[in-house]
């Protein structure tokens, strides 16, 4: 079944490191997406990425950084620079014709600061 | 710049009431609409959305929205609410380049 693959579930990360976020999709898709998912504050966009080897800030892209070097991998990196990276992150995909907003989410990882 | 907003961060509704949850949002052009739904620690499926036409949108799960332009709202409804429907739900407007912006959420709780 195609779909959208989140990994690790759960993520801890002291502080001072960096660490990755992987986001892997099987539906052909050219659009990717991450999301920030805070209580309280809905989810707020990271970055985006329309097609191979090109990529978008979004919202709040500070601390933040993302590669596109293949069509079904959208990895984010957390780094030092966040200062306040705990949270739910989301990545999403979806296909590339204006206006369509068929989006496809992953079950998100959840990292933590220790 | 496009927002959303859910005024009701929490609701409880008794199992078998009714249900309307509020979105209301900021958009110049005609909005593309979402309601997703979010089960805790899982990621979002959608509901229902709105592009264009019937301002009555039929959704999964027996829910319904109706769009109104006047009151920039775009308010979700089900008649009966079960206990599986205790979830957290997001209003969406599409802001271009099949861009998404959310609502803050509204957190559902159903009691027997």
């Amino acid at each position: 079944d195609g779909g959208i693959t989140q990994s690790p579930k759960y993520l801890f990360r002291k502080e001072g490191q960096n660490v990755t976020l992987s986001c892997e999709q099987n539906l052909n898709h050219d659009a990717m997406y991450w999301y920030r998912q805070d209580p309280g504050q809905g989810l707020r966009l990271i970055y985006y990425s329309q097609i191979v080897n090109d990529f978008q800030k979004g919202d709040i892209a500070e601390g933040y950084s993302v590669s596109r070097e293949k069509k079904e991998s959208f990895p984010l990196t957390v780094t030092s620079a966040q200062k306040n990276p705990t949270a739910f992150y989301l990545c999403a995909s979806s296909i590339n014709v204006l206006d369509n907003y068929g989006y496809t989410f992953g079950s998100g990882t959840r990292l933590t600061v220790v | 710049a496009q927002s959303v907003t859910q005024p009701d961060i929490h609701i409880t509704v008794s199992e078998g009431a009714s249900l309307e949850l509020r979105c209301n949002y900021s958009y110049g052009a005609t909005p593309y609409l979402f309601w997703y739904v979010q089960s805790p620690g899982q990621g979002l499926q959608l509901l229902l959305k709105y592009f264009s036409g019937d301002t009555l949108v039929q959704g999964i799960k027996g829910f319904e929205a109706e769009f109104k332009r006047s009151q920039s709202s775009f308010n979700l409804r089900k008649p009966s609410v079960h206990w599986s429907d205790a979830a957290e739900y997001f209003c969406a407007v599409g802001a271009g380049g099949n861009k998404l912006v959310f609502g803050a959420g509204t957190i559902l709780r159903v009691k027997s």
